[in-house]
């Protein structure tokens, strides 16, 4: 099976500007959760996706939003970036029938704002 | 509030043994789990823990007290491809597919 696979691997932006991250879950994974990962606050949770619905939110500005489709690809967006907003977003995706129900990670996109 | 504390960083010498500590408050819990990231790549899962006890896996252990809001890795026969972050995680009430991790405690294993 293929894993999480996410695009773009490196992004950078200017403040203010937008931007889309794509990720691509573990064929049958329907479950899809988005974090921040930044050297001093470690993993930060953004939000959940499940069946195209928003099951939990992490507590992140409004800039921050997701969605997911019918095959379970998701998208986040950021609007109106700040420099703050450089980091690593990770997507993991879960196997709601599993023994553990672990997460998989993609390998991240790397976003530099300046 | 929600919690998970670990130590920032460790060190240990190739071929020792290494515990690392999590403390956890959060509100709800269905399950513990341990992942290695190496830098510059994503999380890999590691260990699982739900009910108090001890799960053995090879080279790595995991505990979980859940009185205590406590877990520890254990990295026996440590090796040099160990260093790396580990990250505590903890998922939510059963059925929330929620999870809290620790900001990970870095490993540097010395020849």
């Amino acid at each position: 099976k293929a894993g999480v696979t996410q695009t773009p691997r490196y992004l950078i932006k200017t403040r203010g500007q937008q931007v889309t991250l794509s990720c691509s879950p573990i064929s049958g994974h329907r479950s899809v959760s988005w974090y921040q990962q930044t050297p001093g606050q470690g993993l930060q949770f953004l939000f959940e996706y499940f069946s195209e619905t928003q099951r939990n939110k992490g507590n992140f500005p409004g800039r921050f939003s997701g969605r997911q489709f019918s095959n379970s690809r998701s998208e986040m967006n950021v609007s109106t970036l700040e420099l703050g907003d450089s980091a690593l977003y990770l997507c993991a995706s879960t196997s709601e029938g599993g023994s553990y129900n672990e997460q998989f990670f993609g390998p991240g996109t790397r976003l530099t704002v300046l | 509030g929600q919690n998970i504390d670990q130590p920032t960083e460790m060190t240990a010498t190739e071929g020792a043994i290494v515990q690392i500590n999590c403390t956890y408050q959060t509100s709800g819990f269905n399950g513990l789990f341990w992942y290695q990231q190496h830098a510059g790549e994503a999380p890999t899962f590691l260990s699982y823990n739900v009910l108090d006890g001890l799960e053995e896996k090879g080279r790595f252990s995991s505990f979980l007290s859940r009185s205590k809001g406590y877990s520890y890795l254990l990295l026996k026969e440590l090796q040099m491809k160990d260093s790396a972050s580990y990250l505590c995680a903890v998922r939510g009430p059963s059925g929330t597919y929620k999870y809290i991790f620790g900001t990970g405690t870095r490993l540097k294993v010395l020849a």
